[in-house]
């Protein structure tokens, strides 16, 4: 497809487990980021690739979350042993490349719940 | 530290009149301010942005007006149109783009 394809759309696990979502960004986007939506909240920076790299960690809630992107292209975020905090909106978008002032394309988001 | 701040969660604006979104941000060193609009279970969407150099940009119904000393922005939908209900967000960035800073978003109902 020509958008940004993310999956699944919607998660749904017990607490404790381990989920991975996928992000596929546009193709020849370089650049790639994570957002998560919390209920009644805005979108929080998670982490961003150039390429295969994310230089900037921070974002990233806690060690349970890690983030890899590999050829460039398709990326998934895991998140290991789910707690229930962890329920929200993943959303994943891409631009063409980092360094210049573009829109972000955004997928449609996995909405994670966790029971 | 919220450098990004939608204060009114929601606004309600009769078909036809103008809906005005506002937004405020912290830091000087943002460069480009950009609107997205959010439906329900789908990702946002752009919708128009300003450089730090310009004080106004239009496209259509849509204009966004920027004042650097005030470090405020705002959203002008004229006419407004129910299609326009949706939630919108403001977004900020620095040099070079990499981070970009989202409020936490207005929802806006238009009421035909």
């Amino acid at each position: 497809g020509a958008g940004v394809s993310q999956s699944p759309s919607n998660k749904v696990t017990e607490k404790g487990k381990d989920v991975e979502l996928r992000c596929d960004p546009i193709s020849g986007h370089t650049a790639l980021y994570w957002y998560r939506q919390s209920l009644g909240q805005g979108l929080e920076f998670l982490i961003y690739f150039q390429g295969n790299s994310a230089p900037d960690k921070s974002g990233l809630p806690s060690d349970r979350f890690s983030a890899e992107r590999t050829g460039g292209s398709v990326s998934t975020l895991t998140i290991q042993r789910t707690q229930q905090e962890d329920s929200a909106v993943y959303l994943c978008a891409s631009t063409l490349s980092l360094f210049s002032n573009q829109p972000q394309h955004f997928g449609d988001g996995t909405r994670l719940s966790i029971l | 530290d919220q450098q990004v701040k939608q204060n009114s969660p929601s606004l309600s604006v009769q078909e036809g009149r103008i809906s005005i979104l506002n937004c405020d941000y912290t830091n000087s060193m943002f460069d480009y301010f950009l609107w997205y609009k959010k439906y329900p279970a789908e990702g946002p969407t752009f919708l128009i942005s300003i450089s730090s150099i310009k004080d106004k940009n239009e496209d259509g119904r849509f204009t966004v007006f920027l004042n650097k000393s005030a470090k405020h922005l705002s959203l002008h939908i004229v006419p407004s149109q129910p299609g326009d209900s949706a939630v919108y967000f403001c977004a900020a960035s620095g040099t070079g783009g990499f981070k970009t800073i989202f409020g936490a978003g207005t929802r806006l109902f238009v009421k035909a």
